[in-house]
């Protein structure tokens, strides 16, 4: 597949571990901050959401947490599995459907 | 229910040409926005349309235009092609009201040469 995500910090894990992925934002006026999946050759895939009056959202597997005092955001992926190895991006969404992406972190998980 | 359907997948296009990108929301979908994506600059925001009109616009050369029809779908135009504008070129769609759930199709790679 075609590599949009070269020279991206890379976080290696085994199978079953957690992975953290870490993301600064700009933005305080973001009303809305969001994760993406990339495979290679696909379209960015959303995985979950957090509003910016929030700390802390859980999904199925998956946690997003918000520090608002550092402008911080991370992504906790529990039991990583083969299949999560992707891209990660984080997103700002500021009014209507516009988002300002981070530059990604490619996850490999070793099985 | 199809997710956000973009044509053509794969282009190559010579300096100086122009084209055409197509876009097909989700069904029900009347937001659309696009995104060009290259390694270097990552994923940037190009334009943003809601009901036929252009709702906000990223900082890109006029080269850069776009249009939404009255079924939502959509088109982006690039005009006289650089070999810079070599990327995959993504459009996403949302709900009025669901903002904050942005999907994405799989994108149209462009090659210039």
């Amino acid at each position: 597949g075609e590599n949009v995500g070269l020279h991206l910090p890379t976080l290696s894990v085994q199978e079953g571990d957690n992975s953290i992925i870490n993301c600064a934002y700009s933005n305080s006026a973001s009303d809305y901050f969001i994760w993406y999946k990339q495979e290679s050759g696909k379209g960015p895939q959303f995985i979950i959401d957090i509003r910016s009056n929030m700390d802390k959202r859980q999904g199925q597997r998956v946690t997003v947490l918000l520090n608002k005092t550092v402008k911080h955001l991370s992504l906790q992926i529990a039991a990583t599995q083969p299949g999560d190895s992707a891209v990660y991006f984080c997103a700002e969404k500021r009014g209507y459907s516009t988002l300002t992406f981070g530059k990604g972190t490619m996850l490999l998980v070793s099985p | 229910k199809a997710g956000v359907t973009q044509t053509p997948r794969y282009l190559i296009k010579t300096r100086g040409q122009q084209v055409t990108l197509s876009c097909s929301p989700i069904s029900g979908h009347r937001s659309v926005s696009w995104y060009q994506q290259t390694p270097g600059q990552g994923l940037q925001f190009l334009f943003e349309y809601f009901s036929e009109t252009q709702r906000n616009k990223g900082n890109f050369p006029g080269r850069f235009s776009g249009r939404q029809f009255s079924n939502s779908r959509s088109e982006m135009n690039v005009s006289t092609l650089e070999l810079g504008d070599s990327a995959l070129y993504l459009c996403a769609s949302s709900l009025e009201g669901d903002g904050n759930t942005i999907y994405f199709g799989e994108g149209s790679w462009l090659t210039v040469v």
